[in-house]
């Protein structure tokens, strides 16, 4: 069984595209997060919600926007998709929130590249 | 603010010689530390963490970790590496009041037979 599950896993597209990622996790967490990791393998936090509640939600163009429909999904919808979105994206589920001890569980990534 | 370093980018061992990954980090209060792997194509598999208690910490895979408080460090090693080990190995920090991971840069490790 999956815990953390990405789709899709390859996401070709053009410029100026709009593009949505889902992400479920049947962990029963409370809490999920999106990472972006670059073309250096460099991995950053872009949100995180608590219970369908936007946590965090780090310097990212507004074109990416987070929806969590109920707390086991967390989906990334991304519009007028540029160059500079090509990367790798992560989705993960934790826990709890407060508890940061608590490991984060990592999807497989969605690989997004721009034309 | 809080971040990790890991000071080697890349690094080459032999398969069966021992294995150190360096990470040190700068953080306030009392860090929880993380090791997660990344094989090629896929994502991010914990290996072990530290919150408290015992510094040497034992993982997954045959992997260990100390924590060192007055060198702000969290060196993962293995005593024999095994050619499955090469992957990308990333040193996180888990902030305390929002629970997100701040990651290091990330060592690649390649084994040579």
């Amino acid at each position: 069984d999956t815990a953390v599950s990405q789709t899709p896993k390859y996401l070709v597209t053009q410029m100026g595209n709009d593009k949505s990622i889902k992400c479920e996790q049947n962990l029963g967490h409370d809490t999920m997060y999106w990472y972006k990791q670059d073309s250096k393998k460099f991995l950053k936090i872009m949100f995180s919600y608590n219970n369908k509640e936007l946590i965090i939600n780090e310097t990212v163009p507004n074109r990416f926007s987070p929806k969590s429909p109920d707390k086991a999904h967390l989906n990334l919808h991304i519009n007028s998709l540029e160059l500079g979105d090509s990367a790798v994206y992560f989705c993960a589920s934790s826990q709890d929130m407060g508890a940061p001890n608590q490991p984060q569980h990592f999807g497989d990534g969605t690989r997004l590249s721009i034309l | 603010a809080q971040s990790v370093t890991q000071p080697d980018i890349h690094i080459t061992v032999s398969e069966g010689a021992s294995l150190e990954l360096r990470c040190n980090y700068s953080y306030g209060a009392t860090p929880y530390l993380f090791w997660y792997v990344q094989s090629p194509g896929q994502g991010l598999q914990l290996l072990l963490k530290y919150f408290s208690g015992d510094t040497l910490v034992q993982g997954i895979k045959g992997f260990e970790a100390e924590f060192k408080r007055s060198q702000s460090s969290f060196n993962l090693r293995k005593p024999s590496v095994h050619w499955s080990d090469a992957a990308e190995y990333f040193c996180a920090v888990g902030e305390g009041s929002q629970g997100n991971l701040i990651f290091g840069k990330g060592t690649k490790l390649s084994v040579k037979p």
